[in-house]
């Protein structure tokens, strides 16, 4: 089993439609958890980190459940400029360990 | 101020050749880190280094990679009789302290193919 799983997608939306990633991790004592976005042929940018309590940035809404292990991204009123890869980030130690990514397509 | 910075940004070379990929971490970081991503997947992490503590090099694949870092700046990653397998992006990343909370910032990267 992988220590982080994401659905690899792809997710196709129009704009202004709202999407769900979920990802979930296998390490229980795994401390701090982010959300990365790598545009294609890029290097991957902090999106925003993930907090016990969950966290909200303008559209993005990042939320973690500690018993079920997994975290989610939520992306409202999607933009074109979406369109990326979303990588699901779970650190234990300074031992970042990064799942495959979900490809979203935002289409016109 | 400059990012992290990687070169060469793309590499072929040829099975069995050695090859050095080199990183310029953002000025003041103490952390730095080595990635490899391969087509399709994750990123892999391969070695952290933190000050001058001995690096954490529980994610090198094979005896054949190495890495160093000179004077807590400049790294340099090292394969060597490199593999058709070894073909993946290279990324180096660094944060300011090395903390779980650190945002860690990306290189672009360097490319390799290995024919």
């Amino acid at each position: 089993r992988k220590e982080v799983e994401q659905d690899p997608g792809p997710f196709n939306v129009p704009e202004g439609a709202t999407v769900a990633f979920n990802c979930t991790y296998s390490n229980s004592a795994s401390q701090s958890f982010f959300w990365y976005r790598q545009d294609c042929r890029k290097e991957p940018k902090l999106l925003m980190s993930v907090y016990s309590s969950g966290n909200e940035d303008g559209r993005f809404t990042a939320q973690l459940n500690r018993a079920s292990q997994y975290i989610s991204l939520l992306i409202r009123d999607s933009k074109l400029s979406d369109s990326a890869t979303y990588l699901c980030v779970v650190n234990e130690n300074n031992d970042m360990r990064f799942g495959a990514g979900t490809r979203l397509t935002v289409k016109p | 101020g400059a990012g992290v910075s990687q070169s060469p940004s793309n590499k072929v070379t040829e099975k069995g050749k050695d090859v050095e990929l080199r990183c310029d971490p953002i000025s003041g970081h103490t952390a730095l880190y080595w990635y490899r991503q391969s087509l399709g997947q994750g990123l892999e992490f391969l070695i952290y280094f933190q000050g001058n503590s001995a690096p954490d090099k529980s994610g090198l694949p094979s005896d054949r990679f190495s890495a160093e870092r000179t004077g807590g700046s400049v790294s340099t990653l090292t394969i060597q009789r490199t593999q058709q397998e070894d073909s993946a992006v290279y990324l180096c990343a660094s944060s300011f302290a090395g903390a779980l909370t650190d945002t860690q910032y990306f290189g672009p990267g360097t490319r390799l193919t290995v024919l």
